[in-house]
């Protein structure tokens, strides 16, 4: 059965500070996808990223980072400098591969509230 | 180009009763997926709709149903409505065999049962 844990359900930074949220799935699958989005109080889901199972690069884009582990089942979330609009909750998400052609359905984690104090 | 839309944003709606909910993907998606996320907990996945097929589910009880449009809209309802409907239900649109690649969601519909 497919899983993600998110292990750390509140973390609370000062502006500036680094701070890592932490995911880690279980798949069989050999072939999956993993992400991750934002979700604001307005309560729409953001897309941040998508991983393929095939590609463990990690991954940079402007003060978010990605840290893709096969070998312990892990992707990790970095936002450098943190700022008060980073303040949300953080959501790891995994999915098979396309099936037939039709997208699989997402299994999420519990998600990680983060609060940026000023 | 409007994203995906969700109407109506809030509902309450009295325990027993019947709900429909509607979603208009993002211009050229064709695939149109439905969650429910109770309060403090992450998204589940309810169902899937392609070609106006519901093409996966999740485990939700049959009083959970949906419809797909000829125009790729989609509606989910609910009857018999429990207070444990009671959620943030939101709607994802994607176009089919991109592996949730350009998968977006809506704003979501706050369901209160009371």
């Amino acid at each position: 059965a497919q899983k993600v844990t998110q292990a750390q359900t509140e973390i609370s930074v000062v502006e500036k500070e680094d701070v890592t949220l932490d995911c880690v799935y279980e798949t069989r699958d050999t072939t999956y996808y993993l992400f991750w989005y934002k979700q604001p109080p307005s309560g729409e889901l953001v897309f941040l990223i998508r991983r393929n199972s095939f590609d463990e690069q990690n991954e940079i884009s402007g003060r978010y980072s990605w840290n893709f582990q096969k070998s312990t089942s892990s992707f990790n979330f970095t936002i450098t400098a943190s700022q008060v609009v980073d303040s949300a909750v953080y959501f790891c998400a995994l999915s098979e591969a396309e099936d037939a052609g039709n997208n699989r359905k997402l299994i999420w984690g519990l998600g990680t509230s983060l609060a940026v104090n000023p | 180009d409007a994203g995906v839309t969700q109407s109506p944003t809030h509902l309450i709606k009295t325990r027993g009763q019947q709900v429909t909910l509607r979603c208009s993907p993002k211009s050229g998606h064709d695939t149109v997926s439905w969650y429910q996320q109770a309060l403090g907990q992450g998204p589940q996945f309810i169902f899937q709709y392609y070609e106006e097929e519901e093409r996966q589910r999740g485990n939700f009880p049959d009083r959970f149903s949906g419809h797909q449009f000829p125009n790729y809209s989609s509606e989910l309802n609910v009857n018999a409505l429990l207070l444990g409907d009671s959620a943030l239900y939101l709607c994802a649109s994607s176009p089919t065999g991109t592996g949730n690649t350009e998968a977006f969601f809506g704003q979501g519909t706050r369901l209160t049962v009371v």
